[in-house]
């Protein structure tokens, strides 16, 4: 499985925009971006997945380098709700792969 | 389902005991998916099913551990003879299909004394 490398830690402030970045510098074509995060005492939840092109939702936004070596998942506007573990993922279109959760990016928001 | 439930919540053995977890996946859901988490890590593969079929258990850690999805719907994970390095946290998730996003329950907490 292709991987990525995410910093162990970020801290944002409330109500700023929060950069999380992801490296994965031996991803493939068929490589699809996908990003979960984990809240405190929960499940992985599903935040946003893109291949190519930067994606939007109403969660987040994910922007994609041109060369797709590297990511980074927005938060336009952080809350003390988006403290959590966030993990970059590449999930290949080859049905043999899985999903391998690395130790993810562990975001504090700040009051 | 409304989502994916797992039962027990919290499950407290003897070593040596076998134990069987529980994961009832949201019911249109043909993929069906089980992870085990350490503290401080994040999930780790251990199977999956496509329906009643398993196509991969490359990620269960011995013979001990077997899972089962006998009518494509309800899941069990069984661990035989457990052992201290089993307590983790066991989380289920389901997805539409292979690769679609994945639901995960609240997980069963094991501990092995």
């Amino acid at each position: 499985d292709a991987k990525t490398t995410q910093p162990n830690s970020m801290e944002s402030n409330e109500e700023e925009p929060v950069h999380l970045p992801c490296n994965h510098s031996t991803i493939s074509g068929t490589d699809y971006i996908h990003w979960y995060r984990q809240l405190p005492s929960q499940g992985p939840e599903y935040v946003i997945h893109g291949l190519t092109s930067n994606v939007n939702n109403r969660m987040a936004s994910l922007a994609i380098a041109e060369d797709r070596k590297s990511s980074t998942l927005i938060l336009h506007r952080a809350t003390l709700r988006d403290a959590a573990v966030y993990y970059c993922i590449l999930r290949s279109d080859n049905y043999g792969q899985n999903f391998v959760f690395g130790p993810g990016t562990r975001l504090s928001v700040l009051p | 389902g409304a989502g994916v439930s797992q039962s027990p919540r919290y499950k407290v053995t003897k070593r040596g005991q076998d134990v069987t977890l529980r994961c009832d996946p949201i019911s249109s859901h043909a993929t069906l998916y089980w992870y085990q988490q350490a503290l401080g890590q994040g999930p780790e593969f251990l199977t999956y099913f496509n329906y009643e079929a398993q196509p991969d258990k490359s990620g269960l850690p011995s013979d001990r551990f077997s899972a089962e999805r006998p009518e494509g719907s309800i899941s069990t994970l069984t661990i035989q003879r457990t052992e201290q390095r089993d307590s983790a946290m066991y989380r289920c998730a389901s997805s539409f299909g292979r690769g679609e996003t994945q639901y995960f329950g609240p997980g069963t907490r094991l501990l092995v004394l």
